[in-house]
């Protein structure tokens, strides 16, 4: 089934540094979702990118899509030790309804 | 309420043993959803419900799972005789409705269920 896989799988990065990473998908999308998840528990929505889209802010989140390269980033600036978690893109499934995860990226901030 | 809830938020059993898992999704979603989620994975799809049917269980791994949401609100998700494959997180995510282009689901926090 369609769904993103997250570049890199780990990512370590100090406080105030840019953070980056990268989700490819195979086939065609209606929008691409981003979700962090703290502590492998509950998921929280970040942002949703529709595949007419090629750029969307909230705060300090920036996220990408590039439909010809089937490829989306996202980017959190000056991070923070609170941004810790892992991060996961998001594909709608065929049905139109269930989400589809990649394994997610990792990101460790230190102090 | 506030957010989506999930109880218990820990549960461990023995193999065999029957388990329910209970969502309370936020007032007026219409439509819920399940996942499961192993160590190391994303979550993956279980069953969707609009209102109290389930419109596609296509996920559930076998007939020893079932879920349930009886008057459209509460959800209730059952595993008869457990497995130890069954160990993952479990989680309950609504919607106000099922359009996945415009509906955002929000997620609960989650049941990690340990079967030993």
């Amino acid at each position: 089934s369609q769904q993103g896989e997250e570049d890199p799988q780990a990512l370590s990065i100090q406080e105030g540094e840019n953070a980056t990473m990268n989700c490819s998908y195979k086939t065609s999308i209606n929008n691409l979702q981003w979700y962090r998840q703290n502590s492998g528990r509950g998921l929280v929505h970040l942002i949703l990118i529709r595949s007419n889209e090629r750029e969307k802010h909230s705060g300090r989140l920036r996220v990408t899509l590039d439909t010809s390269k089937k490829s989306s980033s996202l980017l959190i600036t000056a991070s923070r030790a609170a941004d810790t978690a892992s991060y996961f893109c998001a594909i709608l499934s065929n049905s139109g309804y269930a989400l589809n995860f990649g394994k997610g990226t990792s990101l460790l901030v230190t102090p | 309420g506030a957010g989506v809830s999930q109880t218990p938020s820990n549960k461990v059993t023995e193999k065999g043993k029957y388990v329910e898992l209970r969502c309370d999704p936020i007032s007026g979603h219409t439509a819920l959803y399940w996942y499961r989620q192993s160590l190391g994975q994303g979550p993956e799809f279980l069953i969707y419900f609009q209102g109290t049917g389930a419109a596609d269980d296509s996920g559930l791994p076998n007939d020893r799972f079932f879920a349930v949401r009886p008057e459209g609100s509460v959800s209730t998700l059952k595993i008869q005789r457990t497995e130890r494959g069954d160990s993952a997180v479990y989680l309950c995510a609504s919607s106000l409705g099922a359009s996945g282009s415009t509906d955002t689901q929000y997620f609960g926090p989650g049941t990690r269920l340990t079967v030993l």
